[in-house]
């Protein structure tokens, strides 16, 4: 069973499309986030979500919009991709153990993205 | 200045060898501290934790010296199966939950 799934994998397209990242985790997590890593391999957290409500919107264009329909899901839409939105884009997910955050993400397997 | 600042390496080193990695980060309000793998093309995983009393976990000894700011990983007897790409990361404040990934140190243990 897979924990947190990313859909699609793979991604190619045009300068100026709009696509869609769906992200879903089956661990019962309250927190999902979506971090973007570069080709430098630069690991930056874009959003998270707790319990659906957005906790952190790091410094993004706002072509980025994030949506939680539910705290199973958190999924990213992109308008008017650019060439450097190139990357792969991770969901993630995390939960308190105790009452205590212990910093442990669980990652999807990444969307790679590659606009043309 | 990155707030978190690795060796991109690559470290090339002999199975059976010793590796160590540092990582600095640059806010000293830094509340915690990991170290995370990632394979080639996977997710990353958490590998452990960092404390400041020092944490060991098999072959693998993590180190926190806050007063210079610098984060450690040692791997004892280095196995094929160990390479990968080590990312040092940091929490600047736990009630945001936002983990601060350095660009990591990439491991290639050889036969």
């Amino acid at each position: 069973d897979t924990a947190v799934s990313q859909t699609p994998k793979y991604l190619v397209t045009q300068m100026g499309n709009d696509k869609s990242i769906k992200c879903e985790q089956n661990l019962g997590h309250d927190t999902m986030y979506w971090y973007k890593q570069d080709s430098k391999k630069f690991l930056k957290i874009m959003f998270s979500y707790n319990n659906k409500e957005l906790i952190i919107n790091e410094t993004v264009p706002n072509r980025f919009s994030p949506k939680s329909p539910d705290k199973a899901h958190l999924n990213l839409h992109i308008n008017s991709l650019e060439l450097g939105d190139s990357a792969v884009y991770f969901c993630a997910s995390s939960q308190e153990v105790a009452g205590q955050w212990t910093g442990e993400l669980f990652f999807g397997e990444g969307s790679r993205l590659t606009v043309l | 200045r990155k707030e978190v600042e690795q060796d991109p390496g690559p470290f090339n080193v002999p199975e059976g060898a010793t590796v160590a990695f540092n990582c600095t980060y640059s806010n000293s309000a830094s509340q915690s501290f990991f170290w995370y793998r990632q394979d080639c093309r996977k997710e990353p995983k958490l590998l452990m934790s960092v404390y400041s009393s020092g944490n060991e976990d098999g072959r693998f000894t993590a180190q926190l010296n806050r007063a210079s700011q610098y984060i450690s990983l040692l791997i004892r007897d280095s196995k094929l199966s160990d390479s990968a790409t080590y990312l040092c990361v940091v929490i600047l404040d736990t009630g945001r939950r936002a983990l601060t990934f350095g660009s990591g140190t990439r491991l290639q243990v050889q036969p």
